[in-house]
């Protein structure tokens, strides 16, 4: 298996709704990251675990909650969202800290 | 804070010709990646390139790194329609971040 998989692949939230999106990957890499991207920008980095331990958070807001259950999935728990959260959200891993990030298709996120 | 700036922004060219897109970056950096995005997908992992003067090919795209100028280059070669995508370059820094270039939007005209 050489891919990683997201789901949902669409999500539409009200701005009181909770709701998850889930990572998942089994190329046996440690390092599984989160990122952001806004339509015709770059991704931007969200958060970073290594060997299931957090490691870079990039001041992203508490209605954004990372969980890195065990070392093929990674969760992104949504709470309380607001409009401009809207976005796709790509997951990546890598082999180690520092490898090549391959990235999943990733959820396009509709904040109503 | 690293910066990378990628240019240009926007390349139309004709089916056939050749073309390069600039990526240069702010500090020093021990790694840099090119990845093509078409429209409403995710990042496919094109070149990484690991040290000064490194370079990668794979079928019409040539990548380069010039670690003392900050500089990395994509070249095009004899370009098809099918290489229509948009252009991200992004550079390591530290053991885990990547920073992303601006991006560059490729449309290849029959």
């Amino acid at each position: 298996d050489t891919e990683v998989t997201q789901t949902p692949k669409h999500l539409v939230m009200g701005m009181t709704n909770k709701k998850s999106l889930k990572c998942e990957q089994h190329m046996g890499h440690r390092a599984m990251y989160w990122y952001k991207q806004k339509a015709k920008k770059p991704p931007e980095l969200m958060f970073v675990y290594s060997y299931e331990k957090l490691s870079i958070n990039e001041s992203v807001p508490s209605r954004f909650s990372p969980e890195c259950p065990n070392s093929s999935l990674l969760n992104l728990h949504l709470h309380a969202l607001q409009p401009e959260d809207s976005a796709l959200y790509l997951c990546a891993s890598s082999l180690d800290r520092g490898g090549t990030q391959y990235f999943g298709p990733g959820t396009r996120l509709l904040v109503l | 804070e690293l910066k990378v700036e990628q240019n240009p922004l926007f390349l139309s060219m004709q089916e056939g010709k050749n073309y390069t897109i600039y990526c240069n970056y702010s500090t020093t950096s021990d790694r840099l990646y090119w990845y093509r995005q078409d429209p409403g997908k995710s990042l496919e992992s094109l070149f990484v390139l690991l040290s000064n003067g490194a370079v990668k090919q794979e079928g019409r795209l040539m990548a380069s790194l010039d670690t003392k100028a900050r500089l990395s280059t994509l070249h095009i070669t004899a370009a098809v329609h099918d290489l229509s995508a948009t252009y991200f370059c992004a550079v390591g820094f530290g053991n885990e971040k990547l920073t992303f270039g601006t991006g560059t939007r490729l449309t290849i005209i029959p």
